[in-house]
């Protein structure tokens, strides 16, 4: 069964960093594209990346390139979202994607979100 | 302001059939046959209900069907279901530099 199991909610205060996780499982993870959709409260859905966990090439959409930073680590099977300095505008609840690029396009399997909370 | 257009909400009465619009442009909906439609209820994680335009991934009921005509897209919900009130949300391929664009949501109740 593939799963993606994200890492747990984070309270942050602006300035601060911070990295949250994507586990994937049951499938070959260095063959699947990874990605990451963004959720403002009460808002749609906003697409920020994706990268390859084979040879870590990576995408950015125009709006989130340089505000934040995907990564992956194959050898554990986990993508990474991270930010050098949050704002307060970067509260969201944000979902990793198995995320079909080359053979379609569409994300077939969600993780089941991770909702960051920055706030002084 | 997103970049694919959906109307905020639709309704419907149990057995009735809905259909949700997604109009884009010929920089994204018109340009490739991608369009994947999502289910979203509350507090729920999204769950992809079409993709390619038309097709069902495994699992998903046969009342959920896609198509495109030009430069907006569509999805119809036929037989509706209390357990189908839910978010919908169109996405399309935009090309290499802007990847995916989603349509603003459409908020689906059923009467």
């Amino acid at each position: 069964e593939v799963q993606l199991v994200q890492s747990g909610a984070e309270v942050k205060k602006p300035g601060e960093s911070l990295k949250i996780s994507c586990k994937g499982s049951g499938y070959s993870f260095t063959s699947y594209w990874i990605g990451w959709v963004r959720q403002m409260p009460g808002k749609g859905l906003e697409w920020m990346g994706i990268i390859y966990p084979g040879d870590s090439d990576t995408r950015y959409s125009p709006s989130f390139q340089g505000q934040v930073t995907i990564s992956a680590d194959k050898s554990i099977s986990t993508a990474y979202l991270q930010w050098s300095s949050l704002k307060a505008s970067d509260t969201a609840m944000y979902y990793c994607v198995r995320h079909l690029f080359t053979d379609g396009y569409y994300f077939d399997y969600w993780g089941q979100g991770t909702l960051v909370t920055v706030s002084s | 302001q997103s970049a694919l257009t959906q109307p905020a909400s639709v309704s419907g009465s149990p057995g009735q059939s809905i259909t949700i619009s997604c109009t884009g442009t010929s920089s994204d909906v018109g340009s490739y046959n991608l369009v994947s439609w999502y289910q979203q209820h509350p507090g729920k994680a999204p769950k992809l209900m079409i993709y390619e335009g038309s097709k069902r991934p495994s699992g998903v009921s046969n009342r959920f069907s896609g198509s495109k005509s030009g430069n907006t897209a569509s999805l119809t919900i036929s037989g509706l279901q209390a357990e189908d009130e839910a978010d919908y949300y169109c996405c399309s391929y935009a090309g290499s530099s802007t990847h995916a664009v989603f349509g603003g949501g459409t908020q689906l109740t059923v009467l």
